[in-house]
């Protein structure tokens, strides 16, 4: 069964503190992996979309990271302002339903000032 | 991005009664729509898929007859929760592509409250 497992739960932060956050991930054929930012009461906001084992992508403070089983979003000297929901998605190859993501339980990060 | 827009972004009904939600995609063509649902503190999970032309693809689970999907045009998607009850109280989300098999872009949501 494909699944996707994020960690932590939720992550608490000083301002400046750099983490990571991780998504495991079990899946018939890799498509795609997303990561979404989802602030609360909002709809998930894209950020990166990685497909092979390998690829890296940035945006500003966000590093996006993917291996065979899981994915990394690292996050450099964060703000305040990055506090929210980070979502992990898998796209399965094996679906017909391209549009059918599998999400993660997500990791709540704050970010203290 | 691309931009997908819901309306409204919260309701609140009587049990029993039945709540349209929309879901426009403002800048490009959308054949497919996705419907997501996300309970408190939970993610997100698949409800249906919206084709234009054609009858909508439920999930498993899914009952067709509570949640009607129509997809008119190849920018509006329409989600009908029919006979509302308190558990159908929930954040619905809607989500499209540009691209077949690209990113999705979510639309902000709809908090459904059932009274």
């Amino acid at each position: 069964e494909d699944q996707v497992t994020q960690s932590p739960e939720a992550l608490r932060l000083q301002e400046g503190e750099s983490s990571s956050l991780n998504c495991s991930y079990t899946v018939s054929g890799l498509r795609g992996l997303f990561w979404y930012r989802q602030d609360p009461g909002k709809g998930p906001e894209f950020l990166f979309t990685l497909y092979s084992a390998g690829e890296e992508k940035e945006k500003e403070r966000l590093k996006a990271t993917l291996t065979k089983k899981e994915s990394f979003l690292h996050i450099t000297a964060p703000k305040p302002e990055d506090s929210a929901t980070y979502l992990c998605a898998v796209q399965a190859g094996i679906s017909s339903n391209t549009g059918k993501l599998i999400f993660g339980q997500g990791t709540t990060l704050q970010v203290k000032p | 991005g691309a931009v997908v827009s819901q309306h409204p972004s919260w309701v609140i009904c009587k049990s029993g009664t039945s709540v349209k939600i929309e879901c426009r995609s403002l800048d490009f063509q959308a054949t497919t729509m996705f419907w997501y649902r996300q309970f408190p503190k939970q993610s997100l999970m698949l409800m249906a898929t919206s084709n234009e032309g054609s009858k909508a693809t439920y999930e498993q689970g899914v009952e067709k007859d509570k949640f009607l999907i129509n997809h008119a045009s190849l920018t509006l998607s329409t989600l009908t929760v029919t006979s509302a009850h308190p558990e159908d109280s929930s954040f619905y989300i809607c989500s499209a592509s540009p691209l077949p098999g690209g990113e999705l872009f979510f639309g902000e949501g709809s908090r459904l409250t059932v009274l």
